[in-house]
């Protein structure tokens, strides 16, 4: 059974650094095809995808946010790392772990962690 | 990047009803299409991938279909357990990008 859980600062100040950490069961990600990526949803508002890790080390990134973002994996923690610099209240969000699956060359996020909700705020 | 507009953005219908909600792509992006179901303080959940695959464990009532750059999910009847909101998401390539969302209300 594959389980995701974020974990991280629920609150954070403008300009600081977001460290969230997405720990996972029930698959490895030295396993062929097998990625983690971040996902973020504003209150109210649409989902937004972040960043991407896959198990050859493959890193893709949001164009808008790729200065700001770093992905980082820990397969023997089972473990993948977001960082987020600079952070700004417009970034207040639920951030969602997910992983990612091929099938047939098809991707897709099939199970997900409950969220971690981040607020930021002086 | 390429942009996902779905339509509408937000609709009432009642148990029973037929529901169909769109997805275009700003360009073509094959079958490089998902479709997640997300109730309120919810993670999202996966429905449909490669724009017409049914998730394993997902109701026969949930369809989708579409390539290229139009792209359709429907409820055959809707349910009470339906009401939610819907995300499309294109995997063609990056940045992956969403719909704005669709949300299903009850009328």
């Amino acid at each position: 059974q594959i389980t995701l859980k974020e974990s991280g600062p629920t609150l954070v100040k403008p300009t600081q650094t977001l460290t969230l950490t997405c720990t996972f069961s029930g698959f490895s990600l030295n396993t062929y095809g097998v990625g983690v990526g971040w996902i973020r949803q504003p209150p109210g508002k649409a989902l937004e995808w972040l960043a991407l890790i896959y198990w050859n080390e493959d890193k893709r990134y949001s164009p808008s946010l790729k200065s700001s973002l770093t992905i980082t994996k820990d397969t023997s923690k089972n473990q993948v790392v977001l960082t987020m610099t600079n952070m700004d209240p417009v970034d207040t969000a639920t951030y969602y772990c997910a992983h990612r699956r091929v099938d047939s060359s098809a991707y897709y996020f099939d199970y997900w962690g409950q969220g971690t909700l981040v607020t930021v705020s002086s | 990047a390429i942009q996902m507009t779905q339509s509408p953005s937000s609709l009432s219908a009642s148990v029973g009803d037929r529901v169909t909600i769109s997805c275009r792509a700003s360009q073509g992006i094959r079958n490089d299409l998902g479709w997640y179901q997300q109730k309120p303080g919810k993670a999202p959940n996966l429905l449909i991938y490669a724009a017409s695959t049914l998730q394993s464990g997902v109701p026969s009532r949930f369809s989708g279909s579409g390539s290229g750059t139009d792209f359709t999910l429907t409820i055959s009847s809707l349910q009470p357990e339906d009401f939610a909101t819907y995300y499309c998401l294109q995997d063609h390539n990056y940045p992956l990008t969403f719909g704005g969302g669709t949300k299903v209300e009850i009328k």
